[in-house]
Order: structure tokens, then C-alpha cells, then sequence
């Protein structure tokens, strides 16, 4: 069982936007630590897609943004695409765990 | 640019160690505030994060898998190796190594393609 808690599927149609929720605790997401999220297409190895709970590394579409407030986070996909159709993790730190994950999110394109 | 690569066996027979080496490059593990994680993802299920070295050899694990696990760092050739003792069918996975700046956010922003490691007589 994951630290963090995400949504095991998520869908939507071409052109829609959808969420992906991501809830911690008072060990990691409630004390103040940054949410991060991996996108993982079929058959890759993850890639950092949202970081410091809001920020896009280099080449990742503004169509992603990320959101934190307290014990939970948000990975928002507007626009969505085809290719966007992957598992989406999200990271964080925690008192007790330096690295913990989220479940995973499958994301999935009508 | 920051890569890994991860290695070692394909196929490991059960209670034998597993040995994983993650060659880097990019950064370096003589600078301060930055750290290797090891984190593996069994077949179709979620990411689990095994263990982390900080470039200070301060070594952290996953308490479920603490007693099998040792990761160790030679700084001078770029390379993290992670042991895990007495593997059985259920450490059947994809391992990954990570950069993990551990002075910032703590993201795992680079990420190695991943070693499939089988468990099996």
C-alpha cells in the first residue's frame, strides 16, 4: 500500500481536461514538502513532468500544471491528447521515508 | 546533460544476492547535496522506492526491505551498486536508479531506462 493516495484510472475524451488527485499526510505532503509528478508511458521508464508542486522541467507542454495545498495535490491535463494516455505517479518526501510514492494513475484516452 | 544506466543480472536464482550497478554521468556524487535512489516497479504494478545514497555516504532504505538492502557509492567512477539479499519470485521487477538532488526539491528528475531482473530456479 502506497504512502501517498492516488486514483487508480482516470479518463477522458480528446480535448477535455482531467485531474489526477494525490493525497499525503502530516509526514510528507502536510509538512510542507513539494509534490512532484512522473508521467510513465507504456513500456518507459518515468520522466519527471511536474516539479516543487507547480514547476515544468524543460520541454513539457504548459498543457500540464500542478497544484498543492496542505495534505493533497492536483496534476491537472488540459487539451488532452492521445499521447497523453500513460500512469501518472506522483513523489514526495516524507519524515519517516525519504521517497514515497503514489499508487499510480492510469490515464486513459476516450 | 544528466544520464544513468542501470545493470547487472537478467535472471537471478531465488535466496542468491542481487547486485546492481548504476553508472552515471553528468553530475557528481563528490557534490554536496546530491544523492543516487534505487527504485523498482514489480510488472504492472506501482513504483516502490528501495534505497538512497547522499553524496555524504549517508545511506537511507525502505525500512520494509532494510535488513536486504545495501547501496555504496564510488564517487571517482561515477557508479552507485545496490545488493539486495536473498531474492525470492516477488523481487521480480524493473529496477531504476535516479538522480535525486537532495539540497532542493528532492525530485527524482533523472531517471535510468531500467534493468528487468527475473526471479526464477
Amino acid at each position: 500500500q502506497s504512502v501517498l493516495t492516488q486514483p487508480p484510472s482516470v479518463s477522458g475524451a480528446p480535448g477535455q481536461r482531467v485531474t489526477i488527485s494525490c493525497t499525503g499526510n502530516s509526514s510528507n505532503l502536510g509538512a510542507g514538502y513539494d509534490v512532484h509528478w512522473h508521467q510513465q508511458l507504456p513500456g518507459s521508464a518515468p520522466r519527471l513532468l511536474i516539479y516543487a508542486n507547480i514547476k515544468r522541467p524543460s520541454g513539457v507542454p504548459a498543457r500540464f500544471s500542478g497544484s498543492k495545498s496542505a495534505t493533497s495535490a492536483s496534476l491537472a491535463i488540459t487539451g488532452l491528447q492521445a499521447e497523453d494516455e500513460a500512469d501518472y505517479y506522483c513523489q514526495s518526501y516524507d519524515t519517516r521515508l525519504s521517497v514515497v510514492f503514489g499508487g499510480g494513475t492510469k490515464l486513459t484516452v476516450l | 546533460q544528466i544520464t544513468l544506466k542501470e545493470s547487472g543480472p537478467a535472471l537471478v536464482e531465488p535466496t542468491q544476492t542481487l547486485t546492481l550497478t548504476c553508472t552515471f554521468s553528468g553530475f557528481s556524487l563528490d557534490t554536496s547535496g546530491l544523492g543516487v535512489a534505487w527504485i523498482r516497479q514489480p510488472p504492472g504494478k506501482a513504483l516502490e522506492w528501495l534505497a538512497l545514497i547522499l553524496w555524504d555516504d549517508d545511506a537511507r532504505y525502505n525500512p520494509s526491505l532494510r535488513s536486504r538492502l545495501t547501496v555504496t557509492k564510488d564517487a571517482s567512477r561515477n557508479e552507485v551498486v545496490l545488493s539486495m539479499a536473498n531474492m525470492a519470485p516477488v523481487d521480480t521487477a524493473t529496477y531504476y536508479c535516479s538522480h535525486y538532488p537532495s539540497y532542493s526539491t528532492r525530485a527524482l528528475d533523472f531517471w535510468g531506462q531500467g534493468t528487468v531482473v527475473t526471479v526464477s530456479s
